[in-house]
């Protein structure tokens, strides 16, 4: 099975930063990979697709990049909307599997 | 639009059963695989299971296979989790979720609001 770490678990950034979270893979997933953002009492929305294709509807201030076991979501200016925790998801082979998550927290 | 209506969600005692369903509509079903993923409370996200299209392929995580099986209907837009031998681990809100196709190995797009299941006694 493949395993799905993400970092860091949570991080604290002011309205306006850039803001990188990490996913790596326990093994090659190539570009399988989908980002989730879930805010406290909702279900999960999907972002990223295919580690680098935005969901319709998502915003341009969201990236996906990387490849095999190493990748990343990016938020360019991040807005009092964005406040929430992302998750990471490989689909390349079955069982899935999720990262642990990443809280992003307003400082 | 594509809507996801989960159902079925409550109370149970360990050892119980519970069917979930999942009505879909905003789309042509028969053309899309579906997943059952859970969250247990304060936890993030599992994956439980997955049936293609045309129901031929199916998969399950390791922590509900032999207890738990996925179904549909296509004729009735409609995903079903028959769940047996229920656990407390088993305790989560429990999402209905939409592949972007009908084949194994595609991302999610689409996740319903979720049912919560409760196993206790």
């Amino acid at each position: 099975d493949i395993q799905m770490t993400q970092s860091p678990s949570s991080l604290s950034a002011f309205v306006g930063d850039r803001v990188t979270i990490t996913c790596r893979a326990s093994q090659d997933i190539s570009n399988y990979l989908a980002w989730f953002q879930q805010k406290p009492g909702k279900a999960p929305k999907s972002m990223i697709y295919d580690a680098s294709s935005l969901q319709s509807g998502v915003p341009s201030k969201f990236s996906g990049s990387g490849s095999g076991t190493e990748f990343t979501l990016t938020i360019s200016s991040l807005q009092p909307e964005d406040f929430a925790t992302y998750y990471c998801q490989q689909y390349k082979s079955y069982p899935l599997s999720f990262g642990g998550g990443t809280k992003v927290e307003i400082k | 639009e594509v809507q996801l209506v989960e159902s079925g969600g409550g109370l149970v005692q360990p050892g119980g059963s519970l069917r979930l369903s999942c009505a879909a509509s905003g789309f042509t079903f028969s053309s899309y695989s579906m997943n059952w993923v859970r969250q247990a409370p304060g936890k993030g996200l599992e994956w439980v299971s997955y049936i293609s299209s045309s129901s031929t392929t199916i998969y399950y995580a390791d922590s509900v296979k032999g207890r738990f099986t996925i179904s549909r209907d296509n004729a009735k837009n409609s995903l079903y989790l028959q769940m047996n031998s229920l656990r407390a681990e088993d305790t989560a809100v429990y999402y209905c979720a939409r592949d972007v196709s009908g084949r194994p190995w595609s991302a999610v797009d689409y996740w319903g609001q979720g049912t919560l299941v409760t196993v206790s006694s």
